[in-house]
């Protein structure tokens, strides 16, 4: 078990460009999260996704934030003319669908770091 | 909605002294409950969590107890090391499956 990975670790990009992160969650958790974390703040929800099927989107997720997951295994969440303001820490988590030890557990990557100048 | 308010840091500790961090929470039904931990340059680690009233989750010394009459789930640890520094993040969900709620987070610092 590798853990949750996440590409790249840091991001940095001019405003107005498009930036593509890319999430690989533990293997045969068929649930997978977006989170962004600002400094000084506790993570917020983006979206979330069973299998393939994006089920929930935050409205904090604007219509340049796009988020996919081919084939149900790894997601990209992709974010188009970059503001400042969307300069935060992207994290992903997975969870295994189903009861027992891990139940409601979310398993969390290292994070992306973006910076838009 | 449903919100976690967690009490403010920096908290400032020596080693050996008795930690506690609050946290409180605002949600319909029964949701479980979670405290994280986010080490200087790591990514976000369970530390332990709760699933229903008056249980205990504890991990690494750490403990906390699921209360529901006083919506409260309060991080607490007899003997901090300075190891434990860190960012705490209190959090709720209300079932597997949905977004995790968290705090703002507190951050600990222990000195030797």
């Amino acid at each position: 078990d590798t853990g949750v990975s996440q590409n790249p670790r840091h991001k940095i990009t001019k405003r107005g460009q498009n930036v593509t992160f890319r999430c690989d969650p533990i293997s045969e958790h068929n649930r997978l999260y977006w989170y962004r974390q600002t400094l000084g703040q506790g993570p917020e929800f983006l979206t979330y996704f069973q299998n393939e099927a994006q089920l929930e989107k935050s409205r904090l997720l604007s219509d340049r934030f796009s988020a996919e997951r081919p084939k149900g295994s790894f997601s990209t969440l992709e974010i188009q003319r970059t503001e400042q303001g969307d300069s935060a820490m992207y994290l992903c988590a997975s969870s295994p669908q189903g009861g027992g030890r891990y139940y409601n557990e979310q398993f969390f990557g290292p994070g992306t770091r973006l910076t838009v100048l | 909605g449903d919100s976690v308010t967690q009490m403010e840091g920096p908290v400032t500790l020596s080693e050996e002294a008795f930690l506690t961090i609050n946290c409180t929470y605002t949600a319909t039904g029964y949701p479980s409950l979670f405290w994280y931990v986010q080490y200087p340059g790591e990514g976000l680690q369970l530390l332990l969590k709760a699933t229903k009233a008056d249980d205990k989750g504890s991990n690494k010394g750490f403990e906390a107890t699921y209360r529901k009459e006083t919506t409260s789930f309060h991080l607490e640890k007899g003997s901090v090391q300075v190891s434990d520094s860190a960012v705490y993040f209190c959090a709720l969900t209300k079932e597997a499956g949905t977004a995790l709620i968290f705090g703002k987070g507190t951050t600990l610092s222990v000195s030797s």
